[in-house]
């Protein structure tokens, strides 16, 4: 069955640092991938997604492209700040009506 | 900027005992979900609703599981019988369509502890 597999946390930088957090993925046909945040004390929360292949998605200076050669979506951030420590989880869906997750690495960013 | 509420934050139970977990999704929103994460494991999806009944739902939402819209606005889910096993935190979500046209958009979550 579709899987993803994403980086043992905790992640643990200094402001400014470059982040990547490494997520691949099994999926039959042609998935979307997504990446959702979790920050304290709230719900999962949309960061980015592409839907096909060679597609980047991006936003609040995170980004991710979706490479199909090496099934894989992982997220950078050129210069993580103290706001961004939160457990980020890399999902795909296959257009049904669920998502299959990753069990979420733990960023920590310290000032 | 509407958002999906679920209560309890957390419960704490017996083995054996019934526990009903509430969300209220989003007002037009047509598609609703629940899904759970035991601790240090993966978020794991239960179950997807749609138009009142079950459209989807995974290996681990057996009998003792049963989810329920039953004024309009609220989702809810059941366990009837809960097992230690059951202890984990339980997001509630909703799309307005299907997961690859439309987000996904989460409760902050239902933290069960069985006991």
């Amino acid at each position: 069955g579709d899987s993803v597999t994403q980086m043992e946390g905790p992640v643990t930088l200094s402001e400014e640092a470059f982040l990547t957090i490494n997520c691949t993925y099994t999926a039959t046909g042609y998935p979307s991938l997504f990446w959702y945040v979790q920050y304290p004390g709230e719900g999962l929360q949309l960061l980015l997604k592409a839907t096909k292949a060679d597609d980047k998605g991006s936003n609040k200076g995170f980004e991710a492209t979706y490479r199909k050669e090496t099934t894989s979506f992982h997220l950078e951030k050129g210069s993580v700040q103290v706001s961004d420590s939160a457990v980020y989880f890399c999902a795909l869906t296959s257009g049904t009506y669920k998502y299959i997750f990753g069990t979420g690495t733990r960023l920590k960013v310290l000032a | 900027e509407p958002e999906v509420t679920q209560t309890p934050s957390h419960q704490v139970t017996q083995m054996g005992q019934e526990v009903i977990l509430r969300c209220v999704p989003i007002s037009n929103h047509l598609y609703f979900y629940w899904y759970r994460q035991i601790l240090g494991q993966k978020v794991e999806f239960l179950v997807s609703f749609y138009n009142n009944e079950i459209s989807e739902k995974s290996e681990i939402f057996d009998d003792q599981f049963s989810v329920e819209r039953p004024d309009g606005s609220n989702f809810t889910l059941k366990i009837r019988s809960t097992k230690l096993e059951d202890s984990a935190m339980y997001f509630c979500a909703s799309s307005n369509g299907k997961t690859n046209t439309g987000e996904l958009f989460f409760g902050e979550g239902s933290r069960l502890t069985v006991l």
